[in-house]
């Protein structure tokens, strides 16, 4: 089975913090994707990548930066921190293969900004 | 805007009775996608159509695509009230071959069924 893992569950930072998201798969695929999840607005993209040190921006992108060093590690960084990106964050993974639309997702990161 | 609207928001109904959501898109697609997503967890893929079909099963699930109206439905038959969770219908764009495979997501349906 896919697994993807994202290092927290739940977070609490302060405002104007650097905050890091991190997310591994395990299934080598070459897609990886990060959303945002808020009540009523469902799940929006914030930025995606389709290979080691490729990324592009998805439909909100502001106030965020990823980094993908390793093909299996995908990180979202939150430059400085702000109240507004209280939010669920989910990673998720798909592969260039026959089923390259399936994407697999981790469990999430309730982050909070205090 | 979003991809896909889904309908209803909310859906409440008992054990054993079926479930039919809604989902409405708005450009033309290459596949739509229904996805499942327990309280507070990540989503779970649960069936794939593609444009060229019109209808899928897969175990409980039977999902129709109408191009023509640019719609879809999931219906869970006999459902259970394990089946209780919020579902995403997700369109990939008919981009060739450059989308990469990313998925625009609906508001989702919030289905409760009791025991």
């Amino acid at each position: 089975d896919v697994k993807v893992t994202q290092s927290s569950r739940y977070l609490v930072k302060r405002t104007g913090e650097k905050v890091f998201l991190e997310c591994v798969q395990d299934m080598d695929h070459e897609n990886m994707f990060w959303y945002r999840q808020d009540p009523g607005l469902g799940l929006r993209l914030i930025y995606f990548s389709y290979d080691v040190k490729m990324k592009e921006k998805g439909d909100i992108p502001e106030g965020y930066s990823v980094s993908r060093e390793k093909k299996e590690r995908f990180s979202l960084i939150l430059e400085s921190a702000s109240t507004n990106q209280t939010s669920m964050y989910l990673c998720a993974s798909s592969s260039w293969g026959p089923a390259k639309n399936i994407q697999y997702f981790g469990a999430g990161t309730r982050l909070s900004v205090l | 805007s979003q991809q896909g609207e889904e309908d209803p928001q909310a859906l409440s109904i008992q054990e054993g009775e079926n479930a039919t959501m809604n989902c409405s898109y708005k450009t033309s697609i290459n596949n739509l996608q229904w996805y499942r997503q327990n309280s507070g967890r990540g989503l779970v893929h649960l069936i794939l159509i593609r444009s060229n079909e019109r209808e899928k099963h897969s175990g409980r699930l039977r999902v129709t695509l109408d191009t023509s109206k640019k719609s879809s439905s999931l219906l869970i038959t006999a459902s259970r009230a394990a089946d209780t969770a919020s579902y995403f219908c997700a369109t990939v764009l008919n981009a060739g071959g450059t989308s990469y495979g990313k998925l625009t997501f609906g508001q989702g349906t919030i289905l409760t069924v009791h025991p």
